[in-house]
């Protein structure tokens, strides 16, 4: 069984750095093929994707946040940590990370999310 | 950019009924790279059709995709009670980058 889940702080100040780890089980990110991606939600708004970091440790980023990001992996630890920089109020949101696969080349499974306050 | 734009904002149905939601997109889209997601409220998405019309595992057979180009649509037939969500349509193109669509929420009445 595929699983992800995320962890990190609720609530970070204003222009701290946020990191989250990404915990996963069921599937290996030394398989040809295999990805894992960060995507995000502000309350009541649409789906926004972050990042993405592959088997081969490429590594991808949303050109809009691009200096504020960055994927790592950790193989041994079955991880994907993502930190961004230099939060801000609008960064509020619900943080996903989720498995991409080919197939089906979408992000097939998704972790329960947690949540990110920003706020003084 | 290709900009994801979903119509309608809102669908209202009753059970039984068939849901046509759209997706048109700003420029054309490989059809193997356009995704539809589900999401109930307080959950994560779940994806229901890849390359636009592949079910994805265990998504019954009630929900179809279909389209090509800038129009793609996601149709569920025979809504039931629990088909009541937000859809998302998804693009994947070159750089690599992902776009999402603002989504439809459907009401099953």
């Amino acid at each position: 069984q595929v699983t992800l889940r995320e962890s990190g702080p609720a609530l970070v100040k204003p222009t701290q750095t946020l990191t989250l780890t990404c915990t996963f089980s069921g599937f290996s990110l030394i398989t040809p093929g295999m990805s894992v991606g960060w995507i995000r939600q502000p309350p009541g708004k649409a789906l926004e994707w972050l990042a993405r970091i592959d088997w081969d440790d490429d590594k991808y980023y949303s050109p809009s946040l691009k200096t504020r990001l960055t994927i790592s992996k950790d193989t041994s630890k079955n991880q994907v940590v993502l930190t961004m920089t230099n939060m801000d109020p609008v960064d509020t949101a619900t943080y996903y990370c989720a498995r991409l696969n080919n197939p089906p080349g979408a992000f097939d499974v998704w972790g329960q999310g947690t949540k990110v306050s920003v706020s003084s | 950019e290709v900009v994801l734009t979903q119509s309608p904002g809102t669908l209202s149905l009753s059970p039984g009924e068939r849901a046509s939601l759209s997706c048109r997109a700003s420029q054309s889209v490989s059809s193997s790279n356009l995704a539809w997601y589900q999401q109930k409220p307080g959950q994560a998405p779940r994806l229901l059709i890849y390359f636009a019309s592949a079910r994805a595992t265990g998504i019954p057979d009630r929900f179809s995709g279909s389209g090509s180009g800038t129009d793609f649509t996601l149709t569920i037939s025979r809504l039931e009670p629990e088909d009541s969500a937000v859809y998302y349509c998804q693009q994947y193109g070159t750089s690599p980058k992902y776009t999402f669509g603002q989504g439809t929420k459907l009401e099953i009445k």
